[in-house]
Parts: C-alpha cells; sequence; structure tokens
C-alpha cells in the first residue's frame, strides 16, 4: 500500500522565520512528487519534483527531491502571516493513477 | 493552466435526500477524475476513481452505492450521495487528469456538503 507520510503535523513560529517542512513517501511506482498549500478551499499547486527536475524554487519557497532517501522538503524563508495554511504533499504514479496524499502540515504564522 | 470546475461549492440538505456535485474539466479532455474527501484538519482522502464510458473504481470502504459516480462524457463525472446522513457531511473535492506523465492532476474547489 503506497504511503506518503509528512511532518510535523503541525508548526507554530514567528513572522519572519524560516521553515522546513518534510515528507517522505513509499510507492510502488513513483513518477511525481507534489507540494500543495490549502487554505480554505481546494488545494493550490506549488511544485511538481520528478526523476528529470529534483529541485524548484519560487519567491520565498524551495523544494528538493531526495529519490535515494525517498523524502522531499519545502522550505519557506521570511514567512508572512499569509503563508498560513496546511501544506499537502502527495505522490503520483503517473497516467491514470490517483494521487496519495499525506496528512499535511498545519502551518501557523504568528506576526 | 488546465481548469476543473465543480458545483456547487456549498450545499445543505436534509437527511435521507439525495445531492449531486459535479466536476467539469473545461479545457482539457480527462478520461480519469477523481474524486476526494477531506475530512477538518485531516488530509484528502480518494473515494474513487471514475473512468470515462466505464464504472468507477472505489477505494476500499468506500460504499459504491452510496456513493455513486457517472463519468458519462471526457469532461464530465458528477458523484451522487444518495440518503445523505449527518456523518456525509464533509468537503468533497474532484481532481482531473490529462494524461500527463507526471501525475500531475487539477483540482475543482471543492464542494462543502452539510446535512442536516
Amino acid at each position: 500500500e503506497d504511503k506518503v507520510v509528512q511532518s510535523p503535523l503541525s508548526l507554530v513560529v514567528h513572522e519572519g522565520d524560516t521553515v522546513t517542512l518534510n515528507c517522505s513517501y513509499e510507492v510502488t511506482n513513483f513518477r511525481s512528487l507534489l507540494w500543495y498549500k490549502q487554505e480554505k478551499k481546494a488545494p493550490t499547486f506549488l511544485f511538481m519534483l520528478t526523476s528529470s527536475g529534483i529541485e524548484k524554487k519560487s519567491g520565498r519557497l524551495s523544494s528538493i527531491l531526495d529519490k535515494k532517501e525517498l523524502s522531499s522538503i519545502l522550505n519557506i524563508t521570511a514567512t508572512q502571516t499569509g503563508d498560513s495554511a496546511i501544506y499537502l504533499c502527495a505522490v503520483g504514479g503517473g497516467g491514470a493513477d490517483g494521487l496519495t496524499f499525506g496528512k499535511g502540515t498545519h502551518l501557523i504564522i504568528q506576526p | 493552466g488546465a481548469v476543473v470546475s465543480q458545483h456547487p461549492s456549498w450545499v445543505i440538505c436534509k437527511s435521507g435526500t439525495s445531492v449531486k456535485i459535479e466536476c467539469r474539466s473545461l479545457d482539457f479532455q480527462a478520461t480519469t477524475m477523481f474524486w476526494y474527501r477531506q475530512f477538518p484538519k485531516q488530509s484528502l482522502m480518494l473515494m474513487a476513481t471514475s473512468n470515462e464510458g466505464s464504472k468507477a473504481t472505489y477505494e476500499q470502504g468506500v460504499e459504491k452505492d452510496k456513493f455513486l459516480i457517472n463519468h458519462a462524457s471526457l469532461t464530465l463525472s458528477t458523484l451522487t450521495v444518495t440518503s445523505a446522513h449527518p456523518e456525509d457531511s464533509s468537503f468533497y473535492i474532484c481532481s482531473a487528469s490529462p494524461g500527463l506523465d507526471t501525475g500531475e492532476l487539477f483540482f475543482g474547489e471543492g464542494s462543502r456538503l452539510t446535512v442536516l
């Protein structure tokens, strides 16, 4: 059975801090690892990491895939209150396979 | 980017009634769509895989007679919660796959169902 584990489950930091969110996976057929940010409604896409693209960066957010360790991290630097959300990690088998989601990390940024 | 539309955004219904939620891919054809359910402060749980022109594939523990899925065309899948009960109250999200090799999915906005 495919499994995606995220840690920590929740995290409270102050504005300006840097945070690192972790995701590890065990899947039979790995094609991609995706990070999503979920606030009030459906998840919004952040990054997709594959064997051919193991590091992505967008503004204050960056992510790295470690295929050897079967894990990924999501870094957020200079956090802002608007970064408060649930961050979901999901692994896809590709094609017609659905994503397997982790339980998410609930991030709270205090002013 | 690809757009997936879900309707309604929220619905309140009485216990015992049925509710239909629609999921449409607006600018691409999706032979496969997925239905997820999310409880408060929990992650997305895959309920079923909806296949155009054939029966849906349900995940273990999901009642197929309660959660009817119909994928009538390449751009539309529907989830009908039959004889809804308060424990069916949840956030239901659909996603569609344009068949990319990377497995990227595009999500609808979700539908919040409250059963009184």
